[in-house]
């Protein structure tokens, strides 16, 4: 059974850093890229960051560049998302999800994590 | 960017509807068109990819259709677990971007 477990998320001052994980197990994690979506409080979703299989190829949206990094350690089948200058703007459930390839969307999503950005 | 607009942005329905969401992207993205489905507190769930291709374990009643900037995503005969709101995204070119959602009620 196919499993992404994110965790790291917490309470942070503005300013501040977090690292979010995904675990995945399940599936050959060095297939398949991967991505960070988040979700503000009952809002929409919105793509964060993208990861190939090799870690060779990486985007972000505009919103994030330059502070956050994605990355990811094959051999520990994980997925790491680091977020620095974090703002109030930054507050979302943070989803990691599964991609073959940029056609076949996203087919598998962890439970989320939760980051508050607040003082 | 590429912006993705979804039609409407709820709608009210019945069990046993045949109902229609439309998504149109601001420039043509080919068929790189996916559908999710979101519930209270859950993660989305992937229901339609490359616009009309049914992913596995998906009930045959969702159906998708389009190409280029007119997209829509169908369900035949709405169940009482279809009640969520559902999302279109496009991976034509990043950045990645998802219409705003439409929500389906009772």
């Amino acid at each position: 059974e196919v499993q992404l477990v994110e965790s790291g998320g917490n309470l942070v001052q503005p300013g501040g850093s977090l690292r979010l994980s995904c675990a995945a197990s399940g599936f050959s994690f060095n297939y398949y890229d991967m991505n960070w979506v988040r979700q503000a409080p009952g809002k929409g979703l919105k793509w964060v960051s993208y990861i190939s299989s090799s870690g060779s190829t990486i985007y972000y949206a505009d919103s994030v560049k330059g502070r956050f990094t994605i990355s990811r350690d094959n051999a520990k089948n994980s997925l790491y998302l680091q977020m620095n200058s974090l703002r109030a703007e930054d507050t979302a459930v943070y989803y990691c999800a599964r991609s073959r390839d940029a056609y076949n969307g996203f087919d598998y999503w962890g439970q989320g994590a939760l980051v508050t950005v607040s003082s | 960017d590429i912006q993705m607009t979804q039609s409407p942005s709820s709608l009210s329905a019945s069990v046993g509807d045949r109902v229609t969401i439309t998504c149109r992207a601001s420039q043509s993205i080919s068929t790189y068109l996916s559908w999710y489905q979101q519930k209270p507190g859950k993660a989305p769930r992937l229901l339609i990819y490359a616009a009309s291709s049914l992913q596995s374990g998906v009930p045959s009643r969702f159906s998708g259709s389009g190409s280029g900037t007119d997209f829509t995503l169908t369900i035949s005969s709405l169940q009482p677990e279809d009640f969520a709101t559902y999302y279109c995204q496009q991976t034509y070119s990043t950045p990645w971007t998802f219409g705003q959602g439409t929500k389906v009620e009772i």
